[in-house]
């Protein structure tokens, strides 16, 4: 399994809170990503990173933060959290940054176990 | 609007049959389909992939189909066992997308002894 560690797992806060989860791997893989999942939407990307101090906008970035100053440290924070922002948070690494490329590996993603963050 | 469709939320398939969730895509710069599987309390873990190149993958088990004509994926488990009990998410990416994947909203299936 790829060493993947998610902190807090479970969390539980008010509306207007300042949150941050911590994805932390031990793989020294390059990329780095933030997903939710939610009933009926899966998995949608929030914020990924390509390299220390590189990061970018997924799918649903708003009210979202992201900060990666280590190679294996990854850190979402929600500024002032809202009850739409209850939801299960997934931690992902992956090798590759070109999934099914040529000269890549096969692009999957290795997930955390989930944080699971309730705001009230 | 949702890029990678699953139309069916749940499958109950008794064991030792065969087991096909379905997946629909709209963007035809996806080249390149996962399946992950997730058991309750734990990350998704990756199953198989399909390239766009080919129209079929298999491993053991597993079968991914790609029909790229229809914009449509399916994967087959045969046959099926008590422990694929799961919810499965179809994920596709775009080559020039780095490595981002976009996810359907996922099948639980439920295979009963």
């Amino acid at each position: 399994d790829a060493g993947i560690t998610q902190s807090p797992r479970h969390k539980v806060t008010e509306t207007g809170t300042p949150v941050t989860l911590r994805c932390h791997q031990t793989e020294n893989h390059r990329y780095m990503y933030w997903y939710r999942q939610d009933p009926g939407h899966g998995l949608r990307l929030i914020h990924y990173s390509y390299g220390v101090k590189d990061t970018d906008k997924g799918e649903v970035s708003d009210g979202y933060s992201v900060s990666r100053s280590k190679t294996e440290d990854f850190l979402l924070t929600l500024e002032s959290a809202t009850s739409s922002q209850t939801s299960v948070y997934f931690c992902a690494i992956s090798e590759s940054g070109l999934a099914g490329g040529p000269f890549a590996n096969t692009g999957e993603l290795f997930f955390g176990e989930g944080s699971r963050l309730t705001v009230l | 609007d949702q890029q990678v469709k699953q139309n069916s939320p749940s499958l109950s398939v008794q064991e030792g049959r065969i087991s096909i969730l379905n997946c629909d895509y709209t963007n035809s710069m996806f080249d390149y389909f996962l399946w992950y599987k997730k058991y309750p309390a734990e990350g998704p873990t990756f199953l198989i992939s399909i390239s766009s190149i080919k129209d079929k993958n298999e491993d053991g088990r597993f079968t991914v189909f790609l029909n790229k004509s229809a914009k449509h994926l399916s994967l087959h488990i045969v046959p099926s066992q008590p422990g694929d009990s799961a919810v499965y998410f179809c994920a596709a990416s775009a080559g020039n997308a780095g490595n981002m994947l976009t996810f359907g909203g996922g099948t639980r299936l439920m295979v009963k002894p």
